[in-house]
């Protein structure tokens, strides 16, 4: 497509519950990035994909976080036993390759309740 | 996580002015990125820098990568109301593909 794609927009869960939010990629770009953001503060990183592998997951905060590529487009961000501390934006983005080129998505807003 | 230092937190300026905003990290950054961000919308970027000592210019915006490679600034000249948004600065360190952020910087330009 166009641009990056994330689904859902909105994603409002149960303390305890399971998510998955998924980002489509602009084609051909090679790099994946998963980045949270909260309320008044700059986005954080999670984690980056460089091809189907994870070249980075240093910024995953425990592990209840995990994200794949399995095919090396679209990716998961998967979060198991939400917290309400976990309510955030959730930002994709793609690049042709990494370091470069960064095109972000619209994001995913998480609230737990 | 870590975050740049970014200031200043909030700006309020009538249009037509000029506006400056700047970033400060205790590491050094190999590239300095700027990005604008729309309320409901991803981050978009404005300008990057890849050479300590780069001044660059993107239409009014013009920014600059610090001869230290521990800061930036971004200004932007004649502000108009559609430059309304939060601004961010981003630096790219050892690790190629992870963005480090500052806190943002929100203007608000009065017509």
């Amino acid at each position: 497509g166009a641009g990056v794609s994330q689904t859902p927009s909105n994603k409002v869960t149960e303390k305890g519950k399971y998510v998955e939010l998924r980002c489509d990629p602009i084609s051909g770009h090679t790099a994946l990035y998963w980045y949270r953001q909260s309320l008044g503060q700059g986005p954080e990183f999670l984690i980056y994909f460089q091809g189907t592998g994870a070249a980075d997951d240093s910024g995953l905060p425990n592990d209840r976080f995990f994200a794949v590529r399995p095919e090396g487009s679209v990716s998961t961000l998967k979060i198991q036993r939400t917290e309400r501390g976990d309510s955030a934006v959730y930002l994709c983005a793609s690049s042709p390759r990494q370091g470069s080129g960064y095109t972000f998505g619209s994001g995913t807003r998480l609230t737990v309740v | 996580g870590q975050q740049l230092n970014q200031s200043p937190q909030s700006m309020f300026i009538q249009e037509g002015e000029d506006v400056s905003m700047n970033c400060t990290s205790s590491s050094i950054f190999n590239t300095w990125l700027w990005y604008k961000q729309d309320p409901g919308e991803g981050p978009v970027l404005l300008i990057a820098l890849y050479k300590a000592g780069e001044l660059t210019s993107n239409g009014r915006l013009t920014a600059q990568f610090g001869i230290t490679r521990k800061d930036s600034f971004l200004n932007i000249s004649a502000s108009i109301p559609s430059d309304v948004g939060i601004y961010f600065c981003a630096g790219i360190g050892t690790s190629y593909g992870k963005l480090t952020f500052g806190q943002g910087t929100i203007l608000t330009v009065h017509p």
